[in-house]
């Protein structure tokens, strides 16, 4: 079955330390997304991506970073710089817009980042 | 920029209630509009959408219009079920970037 796998569903990050999150897509779409979600905040979008090689910031892109170096994959690191980084990630993906500007947003199950 | 208002919760009903989840929008284009909804633990699942103006999303006993005049796009069920509760979020969607701008979600509990 097509979908998105993000691992690890868990992660702990010590303080000075980059972590980073995976994301792999079997659905042949060309855009990704990474999302942050907090409490009573909806999801902020922190960066995304069109096409491989190349990714834009979203709205709080700050203290994070992302690579795509290939269609399936989009991992996000959280670096040191991102001194609140306890939040749950998601990660989506869809087909590049068409005339109708219709394409949702397909989305994994996330990681939930904590601090130790 | 795009925005998206959603009505507040927590939502509780009891089974088999009448459900309306309010949602307006502000945007500069002509946007698509979404509701997708999040079980515990999960990521987000799309539940309709809606293209253009007074079309009807629906999808499990869920349904949405696309209102251009009102620039509203309200989620409403006949009779909820103990496994509806969850958390909704209305969401648009620029066509021309193809960025997505959510809400804050409305948490729905339903009890028997």
């Amino acid at each position: 079955d097509g979908g998105i796998t993000q691992s690890p569903k868990y992660l702990f990050r010590k303080e000075g330390q980059n972590v980073t999150l995976s994301c792999e897509q079997n659905l042949n779409h060309d855009a990704m997304y990474w999302y942050r979600q907090d409490p009573g905040q909806g999801l902020r979008l922190i960066y995304y991506s069109q096409i491989v090689n190349d990714f834009q910031k979203g709205d709080i892109a700050e203290g994070y970073s992302v690579s795509r170096e290939k269609k399936e994959s989009f991992p996000l690191t959280v670096t040191s710089a991102q001194k609140n980084p306890t939040a749950f990630y998601l990660c989506a993906s869809s087909y590049l817009r068409t005339a109708d500007g219709g394409q949702p947003q397909h989305f994994g199950d996330g990681t939930r980042l904590s601090i130790l | 920029g795009d925005s998206v208002t959603q009505m507040e919760g927590p939502v509780t009903l009891s089974e088999e209630a009448f459900l309306t989840i309010n949602c307006t929008y502000t945007a500069t284009g002509y946007p698509s509009l979404f509701w997708y909804v999040q079980y515990p633990g999960e990521g987000l699942q799309l539940l309709l959408k809606a293209t253009k103006a007074d079309d009807k999303g629906s999808n499990k006993g869920f349904e949405a219009t696309y209102r251009k005049e009102t620039t509203s796009f309200h989620l409403e069920k006949g009779s909820v079920q103990v496994s509806d509760s969850a958390v909704y979020f209305c969401a648009l969607s620029d066509r021309s970037y193809q960025k997505v701008t959510f809400g804050t979600g409305t948490k729905l509990q339903v009890i028997p």
